[in-house]
This record gives structure tokens, sequence and C-alpha cells, in this order.
């Protein structure tokens, strides 16, 4: 356990579908990240919220939209996807004072998409 | 520009070392990392190493920095099957107030008896 975690764990949705994935955090940071994971390529950051503030939008199409309410939680609201964003979606926090701002990972969400 | 490489695949026999390289582009990284992934699992940090250091040593795990040539190595000793999985390399940028972290394809390492 990494003190992250994700809801749902799976997510099978059609291409018209609206959905949203969560994470949630109980380790006091500060900062909080989406990724994107696809088979045989790197982790791709999409989004960064530093503060409850969105300091980094790495070009990601507007079909995924985040939230960030307060620094526990965040968001990724999901809506008219395509096949090609079926993925693991992980989720990070990081503290952002002192020491190696060490990035703590939740167990993802394996979407699929119809 | 950002760019962090490994080779995909690593296959070992149980008992043995394991042995797993990473070279990085940006000289400015204050830190790398390596992450381990579990099949169905999210990103477990394993070590990491501060950037004016070239070795570091965790029980099993020793990590090696030449930051002359930018590249990094993770070596497991006494390989058990127990640590077969993805391995993450990563190196972190200094962005807005939060470290970047820039991750390798990862490596695949398969323990076999």
């Amino acid at each position: 356990e990494t003190g992250v975690t994700q809801t749902p764990r799976h997510l099978v949705m059609g291409m018209t579908n609206k959905k949203s994935l969560k994470c949630e955090q109980h380790l006091g940071h500060n900062a909080m990240y989406w990724y994107k994971q696809s088979a045989k390529k790197p982790l791709e950051l999409m989004f960064v919220y530093n503060f409850k503030e969105q300091t980094e939008n790495n070009s990601v199409p507007s079909r995924f939209s985040p939230e960030c309410p307060n620094s526990s939680h965040l968001f990724l609201h999901l809506h008219t996807l395509q096949p090609e964003d079926s993925a693991l979606y992980l989720c990070a926090s990081s503290p952002t004072s002192g020491g190696a701002h060490e990035q703590f990972f939740g167990p993802g969400t394996r979407l699929t998409v119809l | 520009g950002e760019d962090v490489e490994q080779s995909l695949f690593l296959s070992v026999r149980e008992g043995d070392s394991s042995v797993i390289n990473c070279t990085y582009t940006d000289s400015s990284s204050t830190y790398l990392y390596w992450y381990k992934q579990e099949p169905g699992a999210g990103l477990q940090l394993l070590t990491y190493i501060f950037s004016n250091m070239d070795m570091k040593q965790d029980q099993r795990l020793t990590v090696l920095l030449n930051k002359k040539d930018k590249h990094l190595s993770l070596r497991i000793a006494d390989t058990q099957t127990g640590d077969s999985a993805i391995y993450f390399c990563a190196e972190s940028i200094q962005s807005g107030g939060y470290n970047k972290l820039i991750f390798g394809a990862g490596t695949r390492l398969a323990v076999h008896p």
C-alpha cells in the first residue's frame, strides 16, 4: 500500500459514455499527477496539480478533463473517448518541499474503450 | 531534449545478479529513480540517488551513477522469482515548484529457475 488509492480499478466504456476516475491520497502531499501508461511506451505525464492549481497540461485532448477540489483528491473526467485511449491510468502524489520529492503511485485504473 | 532509454528485456537465472541499465539526457537532473511495477499494479518506488553521489546500496539493491556518461544502473543481488517485474528508470527535472519525472519505457526482468 502506497497511501494512494484509485477507483475504479477497471472500467469499460463506450465512446459516447461519460465516466470519472477518482484518486485519493492520505500522505499530506501537495502535488498530484495523472499519467497514461500504454503498452510498450514510456509513461506519459498528462496533468499536474500543485496546491490544487493545475501547473501542467501535457497537450492532452479536451475529452480528458481533470479536477482537483482539494489537495487530497484528484479526478479525471472522461467523455467521448476513442479506442486508442484504452490504457492504464495512474495517479501519483508527491511532496513539494525537501528531499527527493519522490512520487507515490496508486494501483491504476485499467480503462477499455469499446 | 528530455529522454530516458532502457533495454526492454532481461532474463536471469534465480540466484544470479541482475543489472538493469539506463541512460538519460538531462545533465541538470537532481535525482534519479528506480521504480518497480508488478502485473496489475502501479509503480512502486524502489530507490533513488542524488546526482552528487555515484553509488547507493540498499540491501540487495545497488545503484551506480556515472554522471559524466549520464548512465544509471540497478543491480539486484541474488535475484529471486519475486523480482520478476518491469523496472522503470526516471530522471527528475525541476518544473514549476515540483519535480517532473521523465520515465524510460521499462525493462522487463524475467527470473527463471
